[in-house]
């Protein structure tokens, strides 16, 4: 069965910095999705995208965060300027091989941040 | 806003009994999807079960199944026959209709974790 694949698993990274996580949707999926959870927390919405444009955002999703679709393949989440609060569980998730609402998202296995 | 709530941070049932997990969810909208996600310790949160609000029926997938009652705005997970491998976080999603499309997302509860004692 296809899956969701997101690289790395675990990225440390010093304050201040860049990173890029990064995630495979499975193929013939049309919406992607990035989520987060802090530890101890429940998992937070943070973007969806659609046609190559992000199509709905939360409140957490500020400045501070970009998506891209780089190439046919892959997703990625870019935090200009990590702060130690961005430590997090990202997941990444893709669905809707067609245009219903109710395909149910896939979810990848995740990437541990850890803001140093 | 929608918000998901899941009362119990814990639930332990004995192998081969019957456990309930509890979901309630407060929305304004009569038209939305309703999904429980299960997360075992290797993390890949996988779908359980899902449920649209505009069906009576309750979804039922092998030895998962719902009760679903839109009034109460209840949505409850049961598990017969539990096995060692249904160990994990279970958590209850909610996601509107009214989106483009698909691309709402999710709006999770905070999770249940679930032990199976042998």
């Amino acid at each position: 069965e296809p899956e969701v694949t997101q690289t790395p698993s675990h990225q440390v990274t010093q304050m201040g910095q860049e990173v890029i996580l990064r995630c495979v949707p499975i193929s013939n999926h049309l919406y992607f999705y990035w989520y987060r959870q802090i530890l101890g927390q429940k998992v937070e919405f943070l973007v969806s995208f659609y046609n190559n444009e992000i199509s709905e955002k939360s409140e957490i999703f500020d400045d501070q965060f970009s998506v891209e679709r780089p190439d046919g393949s892959n997703f990625t989440l870019k935090i200009r300027s990590t702060k130690l609060e961005d430590s997090a569980m990202y997941f990444c998730a893709s669905g809707g091989a067609v245009l219903y609402s109710n395909q149910p998202q896939h979810f990848g296995d995740g990437t541990r941040l850890s803001i140093l | 806003a929608q918000t998901v709530t899941q009362s119990q941070p814990e639930m332990s049932v004995q192998e081969a009994e019957t456990v309930t997990l509890s979901c309630t969810y407060d929305t304004s909208e009569s038209d939305y999807y309703l999904f429980w996600y299960k997360q075992p310790p290797s993390r890949q949160m996988i779908l359980v079960i899902r449920q649209e609000a505009y069906k009576q029926q309750n979804a039922t997938e092998n030895r998962f199944s719902v009760n679903f009652q839109k009034a109460a705005k209840s949505f409850s997970l049961k598990i017969s026959d539990s096995q060692l491998g249904d160990a994990a976080m279970y958590f209850c999603a909610y996601r509107s209709e009214y989106s483009g499309g698909g691309a709402d997302g999710l709006t999770f509860g905070k999770g249940t974790h679930l032990i199976i004692q042998p």
